[in-house]
């Protein structure tokens, strides 16, 4: 099966240090969102890409976040300089664009990044 | 505004009992789909059912349907026959046309399936 693949799986690291994450969506989808879960906030979107280019980053913190596609394959979501309460788990998702008329596709979901800041 | 609404933080079932996982939702999409994941407490996300907005029939895959009432705006999750792992948050979701594809999640149940 078609997997999201995610990297790192965890990552621990001290404060002020650049974090970066990275995604490889399922090969033709072309959609890819990257969402952060904690316990206070559940599920945030941060960003979301359609064919590389960026829609949507309202909900990513732009002082020290940012998310880029630099091609079909890679997705990345950059923290500089993290922060303690950076420290959640980050998923990367992908899709594809709605169908036929009345269907729509589920995003697929790596297995996400478990980021701890010290 | 998209918004989906799961009232129930915990729920608990007995092992090989039926369990029904509430969701409401409110769009002013003419069409949009309706979607269901599971995390266990591993942590991955997993997509379980999907329906339309236009499908007569409610969806069913496997041990997992979906109660869709439109008119209600609910599309609730009913599990039967209930196993020792399906114990995980249950996350309803949503997309619509006028959305594009953007999804929004509601905050998820907490099912715990007691032996």
């Amino acid at each position: 099966d078609a997997r999201v693949t995610q990297t790192p799986r965890h990552k621990v690291t001290e404060m002020g240090q650049e974090v970066t994450m990275r995604c490889q969506p399922i090969l033709g989808h072309n959609t890819v969102f990257w969402y952060r879960q904690t316990m206070m906030q559940g599920l945030e979107l941060l960003a979301y890409f359609r064919n590389r280019a960026p829609l949507d980053d309202s909900g990513m913190p732009k002082d020290r976040f940012s998310a880029e596609m630099p091609d079909a394959t890679l997705a990345t979501l950059k923290i500089q300089p993290s922060e303690p309460r950076d420290s959640a788990v980050y998923f990367c998702a992908s899709g594809s664009g709605p169908a036929a008329q009345g269907a729509y596709q589920p995003q697929h979901f790596g297995d996400g990044t478990r980021l701890s800041i010290l | 505004a998209q918004k989906i609404t799961q009232t129930q933080p915990g729920m608990f079932v007995q092992e090989k009992e039926a369990v029904t996982l509430d969701c409401t939702y409110d769009t002013s999409d003419p069409s949009y789909g309706l979607f269901w994941y599971k995390q266990p407490s591993s942590g991955e996300m997993i997509f379980l059912i999907y329906q339309g907005s236009y499908d007569q029939q409610n969806a069913t895959e496997g041990r997992y349907s979906l109660n869709f009432q439109k008119a209600r705006k609910s599309a609730n999750l009913v599990i039967s026959a209930s196993q020792l792992g399906d114990s995980a948050m249950y996350f309803c979701a949503m997309r619509g046309i006028n959305t594009g594809n953007q999804f929004y999640f509601g905050t998820g149940t907490s099912l715990t399936v007691i032996p």
